[in-house]
């Protein structure tokens, strides 16, 4: 079946530890994005990437780094600069000339 | 800076009740995306809509341009439509960045 999967659902993680978060799609996507969502508030754009070796960043890039080897694979790693690293983060990915994202399950990272 | 405004942010509902969710954004955004988030925390996307009227069973979105203004509707709902939903707004043509309200969370007792 054709999708997004975010792996793992749970990950923990001690303070001042990077940590990288995985993010595959097989559905011929050329876009992908993160964000983060925290309680209470709307979903915040991280990165985004439209091409293959290509990437932007979004509203709140500060403390995270991505690449985009392959155009099924954008990973996300969250560094230790990255303030309030405890969140619950989504991954989608949109076909080209398509309006419609379609969203992973999500990582909850929580760092202790 | 576009923006997106949701009310409520939450909602108890009996079995059965018809639901509103309104969803108000600024000037620069020219399509609406309603999107519904399960407690697992996965999103799956319902309309989109750049004008008039969408349904699909029994949820139904609609925008108005002129005053900047969307509703989703649930009619005869029930519990298994427990969940967050959020709007997201897209900016202009050739934009695909989307701005999102913070969520209303449903919850339809039996």
């Amino acid at each position: 079946d054709g999708g997004i999967t975010q792996s793992p659902k749970y990950l923990f993680r001690k303070e001042g530890q990077n940590v990288t978060l995985s993010c595959e799609q097989n559905l011929n996507h050329d876009a992908m994005y993160w964000y983060r969502q925290d309680p209470g508030q709307g979903l915040r754009l991280i990165y985004y990437s439209q091409i293959v070796n290509d990437f932007q960043k979004g509203d709140i890039a500060e403390g995270y780094s991505v690449s985009r080897e392959k155009k099924e694979s954008f990973p996300l790693t969250v560094t230790s600069a990255q303030k309030n690293p405890t969140a619950f983060y989504l991954c989608a990915s949109r076909g080209f000339s398509y309006n419609e994202q379609f969203f992973g399950p999500g990582t909850r990272l929580t760092v202790l | 800076k576009n923006e997106v405004e949701q009310s409520p942010q939450n909602l108890t509902a009996q079995e059965g009740e018809f639901i509103t969710i309104n969803c108000s954004y600024s000037v620069g955004i020219s399509a609406l995306h309603w999107l519904q988030q399960h407690p697992g925390g996965g999103i799956v996307s319902l309309f989109m809509l750049s004008s008039g009227k969408k349904k699909h069973g029994r949820l139904i979105a609609t925008i108005n341009i002129q005053e900047k203004h969307s509703s989703l509707h649930i009619t005869a709902s029930h519990p298994r439509d427990s969940a967050v939903y959020i709007c997201a707004g897209r900016e202009g043509a050739g934009s695909y960045q989307l701005t999102f309200g913070k969520g209303t969370k449903l919850s339809v007792i039996p």
